[in-house]
């Protein structure tokens, strides 16, 4: 399996930009998280969806921040419009079900926002 | 809510020796799962290890186990036999199973550790 897939692995933008990462989770997969890695607040919890409908996003810090999972192998993580305290490193997850329950994550991408 | 708490922020070993890295929880829930993730250079969060709350044996991985205190709210992670690529970041982290939905990982603060030749 090729496992959890996300791109870009880098991005860098500038302030005020749109920002879009891509997440494909692992076939077969039913529930897809988003994290926000950063040294001052940690991982973060920030949506998860199971079966392609979103469960929680109480972890979303903005509305400038929106999620989607239009099929089963495919996710977005939209930031618009982007500033420079978004820098961070967004993993996503994806487990089996629920009886499972262990997330395996993805490589990351790296944003910088200027 | 549940907290995860990693009171060591870094450690290092020596190649070929033994290093445990702690961990401690605070809930109410009686049946959850406790992980541990590794964090390497390049950034990959990669599973080490599971255990389940309800059962009494601790898990172990091949160089990897854990001691597991219920009691106590505490799991720690013991390497053996380090090696040089077990330089990382290693997060605990806990999950309560929920009925009808995904469960929620909670991370602690982190642990780097570094194996020293």
């Amino acid at each position: 399996d090729a496992g959890v897939i996300q791109s870009p692995r880098h991005e860098v933008t500038e302030m005020g930009q749109e920002v879009t990462l891509r997440c494909k989770p692992i076939s077969g997969h039913d529930y897809l998280f988003w994290y926000r890695q950063t040294m001052m607040r940690g991982l973060e919890l920030l949506i998860y969806f199971n079966n392609n409908v979103p469960i929680d996003d109480s972890g979303m810090p903005e509305d400038r921040f929106s999620a989607k999972m239009p099929n089963a192998s495919f996710s977005t993580l939209k930031i618009q419009p982007s500033e420079p305290r978004d820098s961070a490193v967004y993993f996503c997850a994806s487990s089996l079900d629920r009886f499972t329950d262990t997330q395996y994550f993805g490589p990351g991408t790296r944003l910088t926002v200027l | 809510a549940q907290t995860v708490t990693q009171s060591q922020p870094e450690m290092s070993v020596q190649e070929a020796e033994t290093v445990t890295l702690s961990c401690t929880y605070d809930t109410s829930e009686n049946n959850y799962y406790l992980f541990w993730y590794k964090q390497p250079p390049s950034r990959q969060m990669i599973l080490v290890i599971r255990q389940e709350a309800y059962k009494q044996q601790n898990a172990t991985e091949n160089r990897f186990s854990v001691n597991f205190q219920k009691a106590a709210k505490s799991f720690s992670l013991k390497i053996s036999d380090s090696q040089l690529g077990d330089t990382a970041m290693y997060f605990c982290a806990f999950m309560k199973p929920q009925e009808t939905s995904g469960s929620r990982l909670t991370f602690g603060e982190g642990t780097q550790l570094t194996v020293n030749p």
